[in-house]
């Protein structure tokens, strides 16, 4: 069965420094995600994007945030300068243009700790 | 936008049912949805309701939806201790997506 997959699992990071995290989608899936789950508080949406733009975003995704599809399979998350802030464990999501009931399918997600 | 809240915490003991609730605020959602985490994984969706039904029954699982009221239970029948895990309900923010999340509730299974 397709499925989404993230990497890292885990991403170790000093303050202010650069990360990015990889997401593959399914493969004939045009819209994609990034959500973020800080310890012990709920699930939030980031963005959302589809036809090579963001489509979506909320207050969270700043201009420290940027995503990218370089390619036909990846789509990635960068943050430009870490903060403490931003330890999260960070979800990416894909669904279809049209399905029975427009579900995301979600990665196992990646946990960045920033020190 | 779309408000959803969920109790944290639920404990019961194997065999019996598990209720969670959730309620949410924009009427306008057209899906909404339950959402498990185990532990160290990512969300799984269970199972999901149109906002046009008042239940729906998936093998062990039944949804039950009271739109004039804006809430939503997931009832688990014969819970197993597999069945252990944090239960998301997510209602999209308007119109499909994106969607927004409860706080999830902590199912603990005791043997």
């Amino acid at each position: 069965e397709p499925e989404v997959t993230q990497t890292p699992s885990h991403q170790v990071t000093q303050m202010g420094q650069e990360v990015i995290l990889r997401c593959v989608p399914i493969s004939n899936h045009l819209y994609f995600y990034w959500y973020r789950q800080i310890l012990g508080q709920k699930v939030e949406f980031l963005v959302s994007f589809y036809n090579n733009e963001i489509s979506e975003k909320s207050e969270i995704f700043d201009d420290q945030f940027s995503v990218e599809r370089p390619d036909g399979s990846n789509f990635t998350l960068k943050i430009r300068s870490t903060k403490l802030e931003d330890s999260a464990m960070y979800f990416c999501a894909s669904r279809r243009l049209a399905g029975d009931n427009n579900e995301q399918f979600f990665g196992p997600g990646t946990r960045l700790t920033v020190l | 936008g779309e408000d959803v809240e969920q109790s944290l915490f639920l404990s019961v003991r194997e065999g019996d049912s598990s209720v969670i609730n959730c309620t949410y605020t924009d009427s306008s959602s057209t899906y909404l949805y339950w959402y498990k985490q185990e532990p160290g994984a990512g969300l799984q969706l269970l199972t999901y309701i149109f906002s046009n039904m008042d239940m729906k029954q998936d093998q062990r699982l039944t949804v039950l939806l009271n739109k004039k009221d804006k809430h939503l239970s997931l009832r688990i029948a014969d819970t197993q201790t597999g069945d252990s895990a944090i239960y998301f309900c997510a209602a999209p923010n308007s119109g499909n997506t994106p969607l927004v999340f409860g706080k999830g509730t902590r199912l603990s299974v005791i043997a």
